[in-house]
């Protein structure tokens, strides 16, 4: 079975600074992988995707993320942190064909983002 | 362009009252439908998907039930409200093709009192 974690529930960091949200995956073969973000009251926003190529992935608000299949962790990263990312992330995993049925993602628990000013 | 509609954005119903939330889905056909809760502190739990009208999958046996009755269109109802039942819930859609990925309302948070 597919399963996502996401080690850190809640991290803080200084506006401007760098910022790794990290996300470790267990899947049995190659796996479409997602990160949400979650503004308060909102709904989840496509932040960026990876399905094959490239193991760097740039997407929207300047955020990227990087596939390292020995390691299993597709983690997010952004150089300079705003104010306006304060928010949660969901990092989520797929499956990489279509067997007819729902394409169902499972979704890590998330990792708040608290950004000072 | 797709774009999905959820409503009501917020709703208090005491328990034991019945409850419908509806999902829409425009500028697409045939979409995967999902219905998620997201309790406080916690992460996203599938409740129910549908691959087709009338075609639901439940994935957590529970107080709520879900039906299609129309193609673009998803509802989540409950006869009685349990205390339990309080979160945010939100409704995502997405399609067969190679680079699928769910697209998400805005949401409906539910307090049961």
């Amino acid at each position: 079975a597919q399963s996502v974690t996401q080690p850190d529930i809640h991290i803080t960091v200084s506006e401007g600074a760098s910022l790794e949200l990290r996300c470790n995956y267990s899947y049995g073969a190659t796996p479409y992988l997602f990160w949400y973000v979650q503004s308060p009251g909102q709904g989840l926003q496509l932040l960026l995707k990876y399905f094959s190529g490239d193991t760097l992935v740039q997407g929207i608000k300047g955020f990227e993320a990087e596939f390292k299949r020995s390691q299993s962790s597709f983690n997010l990263r952004k150089p300079s942190v705003h104010w306006s990312d304060a928010a949660e992330y969901f990092c989520a995993v797929g499956p990489s064909y279509s067997s007819g049925s729902a394409r169902q993602l499972t979704f890590g628990s998330g990792t708040q983002l608290t950004v000072l000013p | 362009s797709q774009t999905i509609h959820q409503w009501p954005a917020t709703l208090v119903q005491p328990v034991g009252s019945p409850l419908s939330l509806e999902c829409t889905v425009e500028g697409t056909s045939n979409p995967n439908l999902y219905w998620y809760r997201q309790a406080a502190g916690r992460g996203l739990q599938l409740l129910f998907y549908s691959v087709g009208i009338g075609q639901i999958s439940s994935e957590v046996p529970q107080n709520l039930s879900a039906s299609r009755p129309q193609d673009r269109q998803f509802i989540l109802s409950s006869k009685k409200l349990l205390l339990s039942d309080s979160g945010f819930y939100l409704c995502a859609w997405s399609a067969l093709t190679a680079n699928y990925g769910y697209t998400f309302g805005s949401g409906t948070r539910l307090t049961v009192v």
